[in-house]
């Protein structure tokens, strides 16, 4: 059955509109998630990791201030899109795994698409 | 600065070949490679994980060796069923980060 749980699948709003997507795990505790984006035929890139307690750490050129995280508990993530654009358009994934030496597991990735 | 490469980029087969899937990478210190399968629109599933200290890992049809050494992992499907028609992605983690590099992956089809 699905490790991750990542929701809403798919997400088609007006330009300025703030999205949030949540990632949760089940059945198992996650002090650490990653947040994946993912153009059409590329690979996925990521974009920071979420950690239980503190803030969040970005990859270099994502804007914080734009992709919010937070990781209110040791089961949810969420990623918000702040007054999002066209070029936000994109796959948002999220993954986290058991321990450090297990598996990684995705959740089905969000569809967000900005008119 | 880990980078990984996938060849071939993609790859059209008839069904029941056997096909290997090859990924590289540049820095050897790396604690595990992990083979993922995505479908078109989906998530990554999950196929098959190897620690650094292991040599390969076997689930069905599905083979993966690691050559840490050289910086190489290949993933050997046997005998293709269209079911197979996805995108297989390597990715991995380097010793003392705890994130995932990925490849840009292998468009595989497999027609009846």
């Amino acid at each position: 059955g699905a490790v991750v749980s990542q929701h809403p699948s798919r997400v088609i709003c007006k330009s300025g509109t703030s999205v949030k997507i949540e990632c949760r795990s089940l059945d198992f505790q996650a002090t650490t998630m990653f947040w994946y984006r993912q153009f059409p035929k590329q690979s996925l890139m990521l974009m920071a990791t979420s950690n239980e307690g503190s803030k969040a750490t970005y990859e270099q050129g994502v804007e914080k201030d734009k992709f919010l995280i937070n990781h209110a508990s040791l089961t949810l993530s969420t990623l918000t899109v702040t007054s999002a654009h066209p070029e936000d358009s994109s796959f948002y994934i999220c993954s986290t795994s058991v321990g450090e030496a297990q598996p990684q597991h995705f959740g089905d990735g969000t569809r967000l698409s900005i008119l | 600065k880990q980078e990984v490469t996938q060849i071939p980029a993609a790859l059209s087969v008839p069904e029941g070949e056997n096909l290997v899937l090859n990924c590289s990478f540049t820095d050897s210190a790396i604690y595990n490679l992990q083979w993922f399968r995505q479908d078109p629109g989906k998530g990554l599933t999950s196929l098959l994980l190897i620690q650094s200290s292991q040599r390969e890992q076997t689930s069905g049809r599905l083979n993966a060796s690691l050559d840490k050494s050289s910086g190489r992992s290949t993933l050997y499907i046997a005998a293709s069923q269209p079911g197979d028609s996805a995108t297989y992605l390597c990715a991995v983690k380097a010793l003392g980060y705890n994130k995932l590099i990925f490849g840009a992956g292998t468009r595989l089809a497999v027609h009846p």
